[in-house]
């Protein structure tokens, strides 16, 4: 079955500057790759996705790229603020199965004022 | 924004009772899955509903688990016997037809004594 990877485990950064979270996943067929942040005894919220038809996608501060051949994809978080600190979480799945979502391990964002 | 309700949001039982956990998902929403999340581990899936049946269940899912919506609206996650590793905060989620984003119940922290 689908594992998905993830690191670093924890990432701490000054504020203002930028986040980057990365994620492999082993099953090709995967086609959809969501983010969630979760605050602390919060529910996990989707920030941004991506299909496998594209290779990024932007909203505002965040990002997310996609490479397919090396089944890897990467969050990218600009310009942080102390609210962006939290647990983000990366996930894969397969829209045309179940569409159970595989999550990676999650990552403890720090952005220190 | 349209929101899925969790009850009770922390039931404590004894080992070996029986717990039922319930999710009042988005209405028009017909994927149903439930995740458990040990604490400070990642949010794992136990199993997804579709037409009234399981479509897929993982290995955690086992004969002491079952779901069933009784009234066509609530979707409940039964534990026949708990264990004390059935502690863990329970999500129930929801997911529409055409639409890849999940939106995630606000949890139970069921915690087993």
């Amino acid at each position: 079955g689908e594992n998905v990877e993830q690191h670093p485990s924890t990432l701490s950064v000054q504020e203002g500057d930028s986040a980057v979270i990365k994620c492999t996943y082993s099953d090709s067929a995967s086609n959809y790759f969501p983010w969630y942040k979760q605050e602390l005894g919060k529910r996990p919220q989707l920030i941004i996705d991506i299909r496998s038809n594209v290779g990024e996608k932007k909203d505002q501060r965040i990002a997310v790229t996609l490479n397919k051949t090396a089944k890897h994809f990467s969050l990218h978080i600009t310009e942080t603020q102390p609210e962006d600190s939290a647990v983000y979480f990366c996930a894969a799945s397969m829209v045309d199965s179940s569409y159970k979502l595989i999550f990676g391990s999650g990552t403890r964002l720090l952005v220190r004022p | 924004e349209p929101e899925v309700t969790q009850t009770p949001s922390h039931q404590v039982t004894q080992m070996g009772q029986e717990v039922i956990l319930r999710c009042v998902p988005i209405s028009n929403h017909l994927y149903f899955y439930w995740y458990r999340q040990i604490l400070g581990q990642k949010v794992e899936f136990l199993v997804s509903f579709y037409n009234n049946e399981i479509s897929e269940k993982s290995e955690i899912f086992d004969d002491q688990f079952s779901v069933e919506r009784p009234d066509g609206s609530n979707f409940t996650l039964k534990i026949r016997s708990t264990k004390l590793e059935d502690s863990a905060m329970y999500f129930c989620a929801n997911a529409g037809t055409g639409s890849y984003g999940y939106t995630f119940g606000s949890g139970t922290r069921l915690t087993v004594v």
